[in-house]
């Protein structure tokens, strides 16, 4: 199973908002409406943003949203701040509690 | 909260075995998970291990069938992750994470615990 295709870099100034895209196939993210996010400082474990393609956990903020097409998910940072300066990985299952990652994006504010 | 430990330098070929502690919440109501992430590189989801309940069975990523091997012990509060036939590319952060109560999805993962293979 190849990784998700995402973006090296992205790039946002304050206040402004930035899209990541995460490309898979049919057998991942064409398939599946099981495609998660997830935010990663330098030095930190990955942290969950997003889930079920465009649900949020308790505590993240609203500006962090999702969608998808066929077999692209997006990731979007509205009202970019500081602290979103980070790594970012998508996510899909690829069958019963089979997953497949992104190659990760760095957003830079 | 999850932490890993066994973190250690190997040579290749070596044997290890990692364990991740679990605390908070009911461990044996909830699958498991192994992610790597190479120096520099991106995440790799490894292995998988369902909750009891829903069998307890196992998958494994085609990187590492045959080579690492995930297990838990609920009466602990463990989830292990067996890796053997070390390559120098398994050097990596080796985390454990935990499924969500709703699938298909990671919401806890502990810190993390550094392999390094090499001779």
């Amino acid at each position: 199973q190849s990784a998700l295709t995402q973006p090296p870099s992205a790039s946002g100034s304050l206040g402004q908002s930035v899209t990541i895209s995460c490309t898979g196939t049919s057998n991942d993210i064409g398939n599946y409406d099981y495609v998660s996010w997830y935010q990663q400082h330098p030095g930190r474990p990955p942290k969950l943003i997003i889930f079920g393609i465009n649900r949020r956990p308790s505590g993240v903020p609203d500006r962090f949203s999702g969608s998808k097409s066929g077999n692209t998910a997006s990731l979007t940072v509205s009202g970019l701040q500081a602290e979103d300066e980070a790594d970012y990985y998508c996510s899909s299952t690829v069958g019963p509690n089979n997953y497949v990652f992104g190659t990760g994006t760095t957003v830079t504010v | 909260q999850l932490i890993e430990r066994g973190g250690d330098l190997v040579q290749p070929g070596g044997s290890l075995r990692l364990s991740c502690s679990a605390s908070g919440f009911t461990f044996g109501d909830y699958s498991m998970t192994w992610v790597r992430q190479a120096p520099g590189k991106g995440l790799e989801w490894l292995n998988f291990i369902r909750r009891e309940s829903y069998g307890g069975t196992t998958e494994d990523a085609a990187s590492v069938k045959g080579r690492f091997s995930i297990a838990r012990d609920d009466s602990k509060g463990i989830v292990y992750l067996q890796m053997n036939s070390l390559r120098v590319e398994d050097t990596a952060i080796y985390y454990c994470s935990r499924e969500a109560d709703s699938g298909w999805h990671f919401d806890l993962w502990g810190p993390g615990t550094l392999v390094t293979v090499s001779s």
